[in-house]
């Protein structure tokens, strides 16, 4: 997995509670995306960033947050989990230039009950 | 090819014979297109890419082709083997801040 380790690798949580994912990569990529996986669709984008303090949205951001204070770190906050974000997540990571591959995790399997 | 149902679309081969697996893309301004692998439990993992300005490129066991007047994209698996088990899908961007993934093919190998 090109150096990218997601962690919890799963977790179990309750409605309306927060929940942090952790993505880290020693690969010293410049950026970093969030991912989300759920049968019927492809993987789709929650949030990126192209560098230290500097993220943006993708195509499926409402719930989530996201920060990156260390290049090798990127983390992603659902603020009060709902059952429409139990999902698979992947973290990805990628070299200098946005068109380039992206490495992914092994993913973190949420449940939200 | 791939699409957006709860079924994915399934490929059965022999083992030792050539796997084609399609890819239908939407946006015409795409100019960057990657294949990737999924086995069961993991991550995706990088296969092979391609930019606008080919039609074909080569890897190892693997070719991409890339016909942008009908926005179509394959990949071809030469010799396949039991390893190739997976679900293969592709992923399309024009900015590179986003990219657009296909839901993915099924790939079952025969041994």
């Amino acid at each position: 997995d090109a150096g990218i380790t997601q962690s919890p690798r799963h977790k179990v949580t309750e409605t309306g509670t927060p929940v942090t994912l952790r993505c880290h990569q020693t690969e010293n990529h410049r950026y970093m995306y969030w991912y989300r996986q759920d049968p019927g669709h492809g993987l789709r984008l929650i949030h990126y960033s192209y560098g230290v303090k500097d993220t943006d949205k993708g195509e499926v951001s409402d719930g989530y947050s996201v920060s990156r204070s260390k290049t090798e770190d990127f983390l992603l906050t659902l603020e009060s989990a709902t059952s429409s974000q139990t999902s698979v997540y992947f973290c990805a990571s990628g070299r200098d230039s946005a068109k380039n591959i992206q490495y992914f995790g092994a993913g973190t399997r949420l449940s939200v009950l | 090819g791939e699409s957006v149902g709860l079924h994915l679309p399934t490929l059965s081969v022999q083992e030792g014979d050539n796997s084609i697996i399609n890819c239908a893309y939407s946006n015409s301004a795409s100019d960057y297109f990657i294949w990737y692998k999924q086995e069961s439990g993991k991550g995706p993992q990088f296969i092979i890419d391609i930019r606008s300005n080919m039609d074909k490129r080569q890897g190892q066991r693997v070719t991409v082709l890339l016909n942008k007047t009908v926005k179509h994209l394959s990949l071809q698996i030469a010799a396949t083997q039991p390893g190739d088990s997976a679900v293969y899908f592709c992923a399309e961007t024009s900015t590179g801040n986003q990219f657009y993934f296909g839901t993915g093919t099924s790939l079952t190998v025969i041994p």
